[in-house]
């Protein structure tokens, strides 16, 4: 298993501006991934982010929109640029441990106004 | 094309009695089906795996079937609690990349 943190917790943020969003895990993972969950909706997957390659995103996100670091075995960060009122969701990142399952960050609330 | 599909009302059980969730699924060949527990603000929690070639797997009051003509996974709570109030997602897993495609959840309210 695997426990994880996300900062911040939760952020309004004015339009225009970019707001980064760090998960630190206790252990050294090689897979992590980020999400997106609307209320009620289902997760969706931003982008895949193994260290040492370069991030690798879903059809619909984009690098410029949201960028993404993976310095080391137990940190990313995921960039929400340019926000938008579309862009409020809930943010999570998870990980892989070697195996299926996939253990997950408590989320970051962002709300654009 | 796909779509995985899981009740999107809620789902009020009396305690004690079994709740019984369903995950359909269409134009997916998973290898593997698992479902997670989300409670509000809180990040999903894994609870059971099943693989495309196991029909059933249990886990304390915890059980899961998977009919893979059907394309379909249903999820028991036995003797079902207050305490286990919460959203369900399933989540198919296609291939080896440990990537997920995940159903919207399901509700389920335990009323004492």
């Amino acid at each position: 298993s695997a426990v994880i943190s996300q900062k911040p917790s939760r952020d309004i943020c004015q339009r225009g501006t970019s707001l980064t969003i760090q998960c630190q895990v206790d252990s050294q993972v090689t897979m992590m991934f980020w999400y997106r969950q609307q209320p009620g909706q289902s997760l969706t997957l931003i982008a895949t982010a193994n260290q040492g390659s370069e991030a690798t995103y879903e059809s619909g996100f984009v690098i410029d929109k949201f960028p993404i670091s993976r310095p080391n075995l137990t940190f990313s960060t995921l960039t929400v640029s340019n926000m938008s009122p579309e862009d409020s969701s809930i943010y999570l990142c998870s990980v892989a441990t070697g195996g299926e399952t996939q253990y997950f960050g408590p989320g970051t609330r962002l709300l654009v106004l | 094309s796909q779509k995985i599909e899981q009740n999107s009302e809620a789902l009020n059980i009396q305690e004690g009695k079994t709740a019984t969730l369903t995950c359909n699924y269409t134009n997916y060949s998973p290898a593997y089906l698992q479902w997670y527990r989300q409670d509000p603000g809180r990040g999903p929690v894994f609870l059971l795996l099943i693989r495309e070639n196991e029909k059933e797997k249990r886990k304390e009051r915890l059980k899961v079937t998977f009919d893979t003509t059907l394309k379909q996974s249903l999820f028991h709570i036995t003797a079902s609690q207050p305490a286990d109030s919460a959203t369900y997602l399933c989540a198919l897993g296609l291939d080896s990349n440990y990537q997920l495609i995940w159903g919207a959840g399901t509700k389920l309210i335990i009323k004492p």
